[in-house]
């Protein structure tokens, strides 16, 4: 069964507004969670690491004011898109791992945000 | 060039068929390696995990990684319509640890009945 909850599964919104992304690890802690963009046939892209306590790490390009997360549970990571341009349209997904390694990394179902 | 290569396809065939997914791979720091498959608008699902080079079979799935060649493949024998899913490769350079995977771009496969 699904171990990585993601919410919402997809949301609208108007440009210049700001929609927050819930990932929750269910049943075990997650001091680290990952936040990836995946556009249309395209490959996933990590944009950030989530540290719970701690700043996130962010990936080259990826704009940190823009894009915020909050980890402030070992069960909860938040990604809020501020200001949402049309540019920022993409399926947003997130992973955290069972065990604290690769082999038990699991992914949330994955966000569809279309910005008007 | 990027690091990880996967022909996005599409690839269609007919149920029963035996399907071959491949991905090559840059970095030879790479050590473990991944199959996931995505449905569309959903997460991805880890359906192969291996270490090192060498053959690891599940079920249908049988995935082969070559390091000489910095070469990975997935088979699925005996393909059903409900394997019709994006396939993306993933690899990393840690294990036991976590660590940022690299994926490939996804083959989207059709199998027909």
């Amino acid at each position: 069964g699904a171990v990585v909850s993601q919410h919402p599964s997809w949301v609208i919104c108007k440009s210049g507004t700001s929609v927050k992304i819930e990932c929750r690890s269910l049943d075990f802690q997650a001091t680290t969670m990952f936040w990836y963009r995946q556009f249309p046939k395209q490959s996933l892209m990590l944009m950030a690491t989530s540290n719970e306590g701690s700043k996130a790490t962010y990936e080259q390009g990826v704009e940190k004011d823009k894009f915020l997360i909050n980890h402030a549970s070992l069960t909860l990571s938040t990604l809020t898109v501020t200001s949402a341009h049309p540019e920022d349209s993409s399926f947003y997904i997130c992973s955290a791992s069972v065990t604290g390694t690769n082999e038990k990394l699991f992914f949330g179902s994955g966000t569809q945000l279309s910005v008007l | 060039q990027k690091e990880v290569e996967q022909d996005p396809g599409p690839l269609s065939v007919p149920e029963g068929a035996i399907v071959s997914l491949n991905c090559t791979y840059s970095n030879s720091a790479f050590q473990y390696f991944m199959w996931y498959r995505q449905y569309s608008r959903k997460g991805p699902e880890l359906l192969m995990y291996t270490y090192s080079s060498g053959n690891k079979e599940d079920g249908r799935f049988t995935a082969q990684v070559d390091k000489s060649s910095k070469y990975i493949s997935l088979f699925i024998r005996d393909s059903q319509p409900s394997d019709s899913a994006t396939y993306l490769c993933a690899m990393s350079d840690r294990g036991s640890t976590l660590g940022r995977l690299y994926f490939g771009r996804g083959t989207q496969l059709t199998v027909w009945p």
